[in-house]
């Protein structure tokens, strides 16, 4: 067990560009989530998946990201036209009903738009 | 909507104890997480209690009340590694595994 991985620590882009994060959950979990972190606060909820069933889906997740786990492994989240905004670590988590639930994540996306 | 409250900031001296509070108010419970957060690393899961009462592991404890939205982690025999950002977090609403987390509790350990 090698627990939650992302890819790529950080990620550098420019106002306008796509960027794409990838999240390898743990892998007897079938629960992927998505969270978002700025300097300062706790994690905010972004989008969670069961199996490959995007089940629910934050008001923070605007229309210029998407998220997808197509064969109910890894996952991925895409950011298009991405704003200054948008600059925050990335988290991913995953988690096992019969563990409570426990969520389990990995070290983030750190992403950076100029 | 979803309320977690935690103070910003704790000082403490190697060795002593800590209680970090987390006040909470949220429509639905099923249980309160505690995270600790290193600075640019994940969060790591440290306590759950879904009923009220004290859980006890090695030097962290959680405690939990359900009918006055309270909880502690209680940290002892401190140690400069204890050094870090503690998340309050709560499972609530119709979402199993979707927590709500309060701001974070930077502790600073001296020594």
């Amino acid at each position: 067990d090698t627990g939650v991985s992302q890819d790529p620590r950080h990620k550098i882009t420019k106002r306008g560009q796509n960027v794409t994060f990838r999240c390898d959950p743990i892998s007897e979990h079938n629960r992927l989530y998505w969270y978002r972190q700025t300097l300062g606060q706790g994690p905010e909820f972004l989008t969670y998946f069961q199996n490959e069933a995007q089940l629910e889906k934050s008001r923070l997740l605007s229309d210029r990201f998407s998220a997808e786990r197509p064969k109910g492994s890894f996952s991925t989240l895409e950011i298009q036209r991405t704003e200054q905004g948008d600059s925050a670590m990335y988290l991913c988590a995953s988690s096992y009903r019969a563990d409570n639930e426990k969520l389990f994540f990995g070290s983030g996306t750190q992403l950076s738009v100029l | 909507g979803q309320n977690i409250d935690q103070p910003t900031e704790m000082t403490a001296t190697e060795g002593a104890i800590v209680q970090i509070n987390c006040t909470y108010q949220t429509s639905g419970f099923n249980g309160l997480f505690w995270y600790q957060q290193h600075a640019g690393e994940a969060p790591t899961f440290l306590s759950y209690n879904v009923l009220d009462g004290l859980e006890e592991k090695g030097r962290f404890s959680s405690f939990l009340s359900r009918s006055k939205g309270y909880s502690y982690l209680l940290l002892k025999e401190l140690q400069m590694k204890d050094s870090a950002s503690y998340l309050c977090a709560v499972m609530g609403g119709s979402t199993l595994g979707r927590l709500y987390f309060g701001r974070g509790t930077q502790l600073t350990v001296w020594p």
